[in-house]
């Protein structure tokens, strides 16, 4: 079974669009997050969600919306697609916030190209 | 914020070579994870290492937190290793901390 599964996998879309990406982890874990991987492959924190309250908001477009309905899942919604968003998305959860002493899980990776 | 570099950020190895590679963060941390992302793309966990030595069977790493760094030992290096290898931290507020990334190719 696989621990943080995203779906979908693969997506592309026209500028102005708006797409989601879905995230579900099955580890029990709290805390849940959002990064970007770039062209350059610099991976980058979005967002993190803790019990469905979200705790970090990095310098991110407001086009860019987190929803958690629960602590095991966390999906990512973004309005009017631009060019720039073409990147990939991993999803990632963990047990606990903080400078906590626990691995962090990664997801397969949503990658998404706007045409 | 910590910083995480990485070195080098290039790598290419005939098979069979033996090769590390370093990570050095600019603030004391309490968990530092090493990845492997393969061709594919897919993030795979190797190590999670805030201090001390672990090994998996060709893989090894070790963290010297009071020194901040840590490295990662591939030994008799196969095309299957060939990737990228990223370090990263734990931030105050629990999220990981990336460096760049090496990016290793093992020739046959």
């Amino acid at each position: 079974d696989t621990a943080v599964s995203q779906t979908p996998k693969y997506l592309v879309t026209q500028m102005g669009n708006d797409k989601s990406i879905k995230c579900e982890q099955n580890l029990g874990h709290d805390t849940m997050y959002w990064y970007k991987q770039d062209s350059k492959k610099f991976l980058k924190i979005m967002f993190s969600y803790n019990n469905k309250e979200l705790i970090i908001n990095e310098t991110v477009p407001n086009r860019f919306s987190p929803k958690s309905p629960d602590k095991a899942h966390l999906n990512l919604h973004i309005n009017s697609l631009e060019l720039g968003d073409s990147a990939v998305y991993f999803c990632a959860s963990s047990q606990g916030p903080g400078s906590s002493g626990n691995t962090i899980y990664f997801g397969e990776g949503s990658w998404l190209t706007v045409v | 914020g910590i910083q995480v570099e990485q070195s080098p950020p290039d790598l290419i190895l005939q098979e069979g070579a033996n090769s590390t590679l370093r990570c050095n963060f600019s603030d004391s941390v309490n968990n530092l994870q090493w990845f492997h992302q393969n061709p594919w793309g897919q993030l795979i966990n190797l190590f999670y290492i805030p201090s001390g030595t672990k090994q998996n069977g060709r893989l090894s790493a070790t963290t010297v937190a009071t020194e901040r760094y840590s490295l990662l030992y591939i030994s008799s290096s196969q095309t299957t290793d060939s990737g990228v290898y990223f370090c990263a931290v734990r931030g105050s507020q629990g999220n990981l901390i990336f460096g760049k990334g090496t990016k290793l190719s093992v020739k046959p």
